[in-house]
Order: structure tokens, then sequence, then C-alpha cells
């Protein structure tokens, strides 16, 4: 089975501050891992995802996350947030051998001036 | 914009009731898959289609069903209705089997009363 665990449900922050926004997983395979926004009424929008390789992978928006195997981590950061990043954020986990994403509760993240 | 359209955007319905949701994929994309989020669930997956035939199934209730078209649009018919059905409705798609470049149409959000 696997599971996703963002620990914050609500991150609020200054403009021009830098943020990260925490994700866990659970997976008894390897995995791909990917974060999605969703802006107020509209679908999700992909961020950035790790599939292999590096394990700093940097996304759209100036958005960066690390895969950190040890900690079963995948937190998502950015030096300096916008108003306009003001968003839901979900992390979601694919393993190997499943063919489906499992999301996390999601993290409202609340930019303000 | 994503190039995934999703009709209708709203829908309101009483219980007991049945609807169908519609989904036509980017050109070229010849997966299509349905996620419901919800208050109570979150983000969910409930079914995939690759070219007309059933890929993968998750949390997806008997009175719920898919199908894909010649044309690869796909329909979601939700029947029997409950309160707790009350949820937006996303459609994504991708070229191939995998999800990893899945795109998500905005959802359609139904409301059952």
């Amino acid at each position: 089975a696997q599971s996703v665990t963002q620990l914050d449900s609500q991150v609020p922050v200054f403009e021009e501050a830098p943020v990260e926004l925490r994700c866990n997983y659970s997976s008894s395979v390897s995995v791909y891992l990917f974060w999605y926004v969703q802006y107020p009424n509209q679908g999700l929008q992909l961020l950035l995802k790790y599939l292999s390789g590096s394990t700093l992978v940097k996304g759209i928006n100036g958005f960066e996350a690390e895969f950190n195997k040890s900690q079963t981590s995948f937190h998502l950061r950015k030096p300096s947030v916008h108003i306009s990043d003001t968003a839901e954020y979900f992390c979601a986990v694919k393993g190997s051998g499943y063919s489906t994403l499992t999301f996390g509760k999601g993290t409202m993240l609340l930019v303000s001036p | 914009d994503s190039g995934v359209t999703q009709t209708p955007k709203h829908l309101i319905t009483a219980t007991g009731q049945r609807v169908t949701l519609r989904c036509s994929p980017r050109s070229g994309d010849l997966s299509v898959y349905w996620y419901q989020q919800s208050l109570d669930q979150g983000l969910q997956f409930l079914i995939q289609y690759y070219n007309g035939e059933e890929r993968a199934k998750g949390n997806i209730l008997e009175r719920f069903s898919a199908q894909q078209f010649p044309d690869l649009h796909s329909e979601l018919n939700l029947s029997s209705l409950e309160l707790g059905d009350s949820a937006l409705y996303f459609c994504a798609s991708s070229v191939g089997l995998t999800l990893e470049d899945q795109y998500f149409g905005p959802g359609t959000r139904l409301t059952v009363t």
C-alpha cells in the first residue's frame, strides 16, 4: 500500500518570504513523487515530479523539491513567494507496479502582503 | 488551459437521481482518468481508461460507472445519488498508459440536494 501525509493543512506566509510545504510518503516499493497546485476554482496543475536521477527537482514558478529516501520525504520549497502563489498544494505518490496516484490531503498556502 | 475539457461545469440534482459527466481528453491522449475531490475524502482516483479499455480501478463505488468511446471522450455515470456524492469530479488525460504526464481538466462540481 502507499500513502502520503502532508503535515500542514495551512501555511500562512508573508510575500517575499521563503516557504516549505512538507510531504512524507509511505510505500513498500520504489516511488515516483509529484507536487500539484490547485488555484481557486481550477483543476490541478503539475508543479514538478521526481521519477529518478537527481534528488533535487526543479519545477515551474520557481518551486523545487528534494527527494529524501531515508526520511521518505519530498518537501516543496520556494525561496521567495508571491501573492499569486496562494493556492492549495497536493503531494502525490505512485509506487512502481502501481498504476494509480495516491494524494495527500493538501496544504493551503496563504500569502499575504 | 490544459486542453482537457469537462462538461457541465456545475450540476445540481436530487438524491436518487442519475447524472452523466463528460470529458474530452487533450488531442492525441489515449488515457483518461477520473478523480473525485470531496471535503471528507480528499482527492481520490476512481478509474482509468486507455484507448477504450478499462486499465485501472480505484475507489469507485458500484453505483458509478465509466466508459471511453471510440473518439476517446469519456463519460462518468453516477446513479442512485446520495448527499455524500457531492464533490468535484476531475478528468485527466495522458498520452500513454502511465500517468506521469497527466493533464487535469477544470472539473465538474456536483451538488446533490
